[in-house]
Parts: C-alpha cells; sequence; structure tokens
C-alpha cells in the first residue's frame, strides 16, 4: 500500500480558478512530518510547506493554503486564483522513521501535475 | 551560498559501463539522500547518509553504491549501468530529522 497517495494524476484549470491538490497518508507513528513539493517544467523541486503531526493548524501563505486534518489523514493544497506560473508538477510527502534504521526518511506521491491555462 | 549542487547535469553511458554522479552542499548539514525520479513514479529514495561515513539503503538501492568520505559530500555510484538505471537522479540535504530538504538541481543519466 502507497503511503502517500495523490490520487490526481493530471489537473487542468483556467486561470482564476481555485484549485485543490489531495494527498492522502499512511502512518503509525504518533510523530511525523508532512511537506509539499512544487517542480515546475524547469525541473528543480521547490520546498513549499512542512507541518508535524502535532500542529493541526491550517496554514495560509499568499494565495496558497493547506488543510491537515489528522481524522482523515489528510493533507490538501490549495491554490485560489490560480496563475499559469502555478503549473508544475506537486509532491506530497511524508517523513518518518525507517523501521530498519531508526532515521527518518521522506517518502513522495507519484505527484500530480497541475496545468493551468490562459 | 551554492545550497546543493550536482555533478555531471547530463550524461550518457553505454550498458555495462560505470559512472559517479557527486553531490555537494555548503549548509553543513547532516543528512544527504539520493533519489531517482522516474515518469509517474515520483521520486525513491536510493541511498542515504545521516553522518560523514556512514550511510543506509533506501527503498531502490540495488545496482548503487554511495560513500561520504566528507561531510560536504555524497557520491552515487553506478557499478555496472543498465538500461534500467535511466532517470533523474536528485541529491538533497536537510539539517536534522523532520526539516525540510534542500535539493540539488538534477542529473539526467541516459543508459543505452
Amino acid at each position: 500500500a502507497q503511503k502517500v497517495t495523490q490520487a490526481q494524476t493530471e489537473i487542468s484549470v483556467v486561470e482564476k480558478e481555485d484549485v485543490t491538490l489531495d494527498c492522502v497518508y499512511e502512518t503509525r507513528d504518533t510523530t511525523y512530518y508532512l511537506f509539499w513539493y512544487k517542480q515546475p517544467p524547469s525541473g528543480e523541486l521547490v520546498f513549499l510547506i512542512r507541518r508535524n503531526s502535532f500542529d493541526e493548524q491550517n496554514e495560509i501563505s499568499g494565495r496558497y493554503s493547506w488543510n491537515f486534518q489528522k481524522s482523515t489523514s489528510s493533507f490538501n493544497f490549495t491554490i485560489t486564483a490560480s496563475q499559469v506560473v502555478d503549473s508544475a508538477v506537486y509532491f506530497c510527502a511524508l517523513s518518518e522513521a525507517d523501521k530498519a534504521s531508526g532515521y527518518s526518511t521522506l517518502t513522495f506521491g507519484k505527484g500530480t501535475m497541475l496545468l493551468v491555462s490562459p | 551560498n551554492a545550497g546543493v549542487t550536482q555533478t555531471p547535469k547530463f550524461r550518457v553511458l553505454k550498458t555495462g559501463q560505470s559512472m559517479t554522479l557527486l553531490c555537494a552542499q555548503d549548509m553543513n548539514h547532516e543528512y544527504m539522500y539520493w533519489y531517482r525520479q522516474d515518469p509517474g513514479m515520483g521520486l525513491r529514495l536510493i541511498h542515504y547518509s545521516v553522518g560523514e561515513g556512514t550511510t543506509a539503503k533506501g527503498e531502490v538501492p540495488d545496482g548503487y553504491n554511495v560513500s561520504r568520505l566528507k561531510k560536504q559530500n555524497f557520491l552515487l555510484g553506478l557499478e555496472s549501468a543498465a538500461p534500467s538505471q535511466t532517470s533523474v537522479y536528485f541529491c538533497a540535504s536537510s539539517y536534522r530529522v523532520g526539516k525540510e530538504q534542500f535539493f540539488g538541481p538534477g542529473t539526467r543519466l541516459t543508459v543505452l
């Protein structure tokens, strides 16, 4: 079973529409961290947000907002008034302790490609 | 600060050839990671290191070796390249457990 599921493979919207990218995770740890990364067409990976398992407060940063709900194991990402520059692949990731080594590693979802057209 | 750098940016190998990918970071981070990215698969962890001289296997370690002789460098080796290792390779580093990882620009490797 996937530890991080991004069920939406590709989403297409028109500029100024709001869009929500879904992320569902699976872990038995009580302490873990969730992340979102953006990968624009140029290929680099850009960190967007980090959230620890003890902080369920929603966060807003400009047009971006994140909704963390432990009850549903979800960490969804909403872009308000989307722009063409938001076109990218967005990855959700989970950091938890590796069972074999005890060290923390990052598990990525398969990503959601967002296409924003003018 | 350069952040995380990777050398080379592109490489084409023939099956059976060997090569080493170099990752360097100037942020004094303890943790370093190697991932591969394949279409529709997201990023998968190959190996990682929690400090100088220590390495551990990730999700897809077969066919790769790593070394961390200096804190700032993390090398990924392919001893006998196979077409299945055609991928984009990303290196990353982080300050400590649970902190965000900073990624290099990636290396596009093609094995013919």
